[in-house]
């Protein structure tokens, strides 16, 4: 059983510019939820996406948008990068019907200069 | 949204038993308490979860107090591997996220 792979591992961005983030979710899981982590601090809730629509949304400006895939992989995008994005980008799957246990990959690190 | 609060760091020596606190005084009766805990460059990762009794599982056991105000990890022998942030959440049974805090970060002194 293949788990939750993101890529890439890291990013150098300018601010202004925009960024896509990958992420594969396990297998059999076909609900997705992204999260941004600042250094020295918990990860934040983005949004998460549930049999391909937006199935709820946190505290996160519209520049920050996503997609799932009929496979249930799933892209997070930000438009108009700020130095503030800079963050450890974290995916999570699971199951809806289990809805218990998030699985984490192990982030994509973005660094915007 | 509830909240919970937890201490910034502990510390136990290997093999000993760990127990690592969390107040949330305004769960609500739907709100389940999960712990997830994150080991160094990685994501995290489910440790347990409760409503109102106390659970056990191969990683840790959940202590529940009676009135929900507040909960209890138990590591019952910590190694070094156990060296982590844990975090408590609550998570509604009907929500589709997590509020994560900050989190306490547990050092395993050998």
């Amino acid at each position: 059983e293949t788990g939750v792979t993101q890529s890439p591992t890291h990013l150098i961005k300018t601010r202004g510019q925009q960024v896509t983030l990958r992420c594969s979710s396990q297998s059999g899981h076909n609900t997705v939820s992204w999260y941004q982590q600042a250094l020295g601090q918990g990860p934040q809730f983005i949004f998460q996406y549930y049999r391909e629509e937006e199935n709820g949304r946190g505290n996160f400006p519209p520049r920050f948008s996503g997609l799932q895939f009929p496979n249930y992989s799933s892209e997070l995008n930000v438009n108009a990068l700020e130095l503030d994005d800079s963050a450890l980008y974290l995916c999570a799957s699971s199951s809806q019907l289990a809805g218990v246990e998030q699985f984490f990959g192990p982030g994509t690190r973005l660094t915007v200069l | 949204d509830a909240k919970t609060t937890q201490p910034n760091s502990m510390e136990s020596n290997e093999e000993e038993p760990v127990h690592l606190p969390c107040n949330h005084s305004t769960i609500s009766g739907t709100d389940y308490i999960h712990w997830y805990r994150q080991l160094p460059s990685q994501g995290p990762e489910y440790v347990i979860h409760g409503l109102t009794s106390n659970v056990n599982n191969r990683m840790a056991s959940l202590a529940i107090a009676e009135d929900r105000k507040s909960s209890t990890l138990i590591l019952h022998r910590a190694t070094l591997r156990d060296a982590a942030v844990y975090y408590c959440i609550l998570r509604d049974v009907r929500g589709n996220d997590m509020r994560f805090g900050a989190g306490t970060r547990l050092t395993v002194k050998p």
